[in-house]
């Protein structure tokens, strides 16, 4: 298996423009999770799906950002419109049951200028 | 909020010598996990210790679990320049919220 798979790997946006992450979870894992890392916060769970259902998403930090998770292979997380305070790596991460280990993805530097 | 507290934030050895980092926690947990970070990469999952194991061995990696305590370290033996990285340790605050620490950067000098 590939791993988790994330893209873009980099993205840099002008602020108020819409920005979509993507994330492939491995094959038959259940729970997905989508991060946030910062040098000031550490990181920071932004919300969890399991079985495509979004089970807790406390950790998004406001309406500005959304997520999907339209089928088992596949996982959006959407903010828009972006702020320069947005600017993190954010990483998606999955594993089999819900206190399994997780696999992380690369993670998506984003940049909002 | 962070349940996870490592210590020390940064450590520097000499290549093959042992490297030991500490993690404290507040609430009871049911496991806690190590997880190491190259830079630039995302997580790596090291090792998994339930609540009612003390100690755990993988390879190089010693990690050892205190409830009574609510503490754990991870040791790594006989380090190498590959295992200069970031290390999170990460407890279950509920059925499948993990809460890292800030972590111990480890770096290793040839």
């Amino acid at each position: 298996d590939a791993g988790v798979i994330q893209s873009p790997r980099h993205e840099v946006t002008e602020m108020g423009q819409e920005v979509t992450l993507r994330c492939k979870p491995i094959s038959g894992h259940n729970s997905l999770f989508w991060y946030r890392q910062t040098m000031m916060r550490g990181l920071e769970l932004l919300i969890y799906f399991n079985n495509n259902v979004p089970i807790d998403d406390s950790g998004m930090p406001e309406d500005r950002f959304s997520a999907k998770m339209p089928n088992a292979s596949f996982s959006t997380l959407k903010i828009q419109p972006s702020e320069p305070r947005d600017s993190a790596v954010y990483f998606c991460a999955s594993s089999l049951g819900t206190q399994d280990e997780q696999f992380f993805g690369p993670g998506t530097r984003l940049t909002v200028l | 909020s962070q349940q996870g507290e490592e210590d020390p934030q940064a450590l520097s050895i000499q290549e093959g010598e042992n490297a030991t980092m500490n993690c404290s926690y507040k609430t009871s947990i049911n496991n806690l996990q190590w997880y190491r970070q190259n830079s630039g990469r995302g997580l790596v999952h090291l090792i998994l210790i339930r609540s009612n194991e003390r100690e755990k061995h993988s390879g190089r990696l010693r990690v050892t679990l205190d409830t009574s305590k609510k503490s754990s370290s991870l040791l790594i033996t006989a380090s190498r320049a590959a295992d200069t990285a970031s290390y999170f340790c990460a407890t279950d605050a509920s059925d499948y919220k993990l809460s890292f620490g800030a972590g111990t950067t480890v770096t290793v000098r040839a």
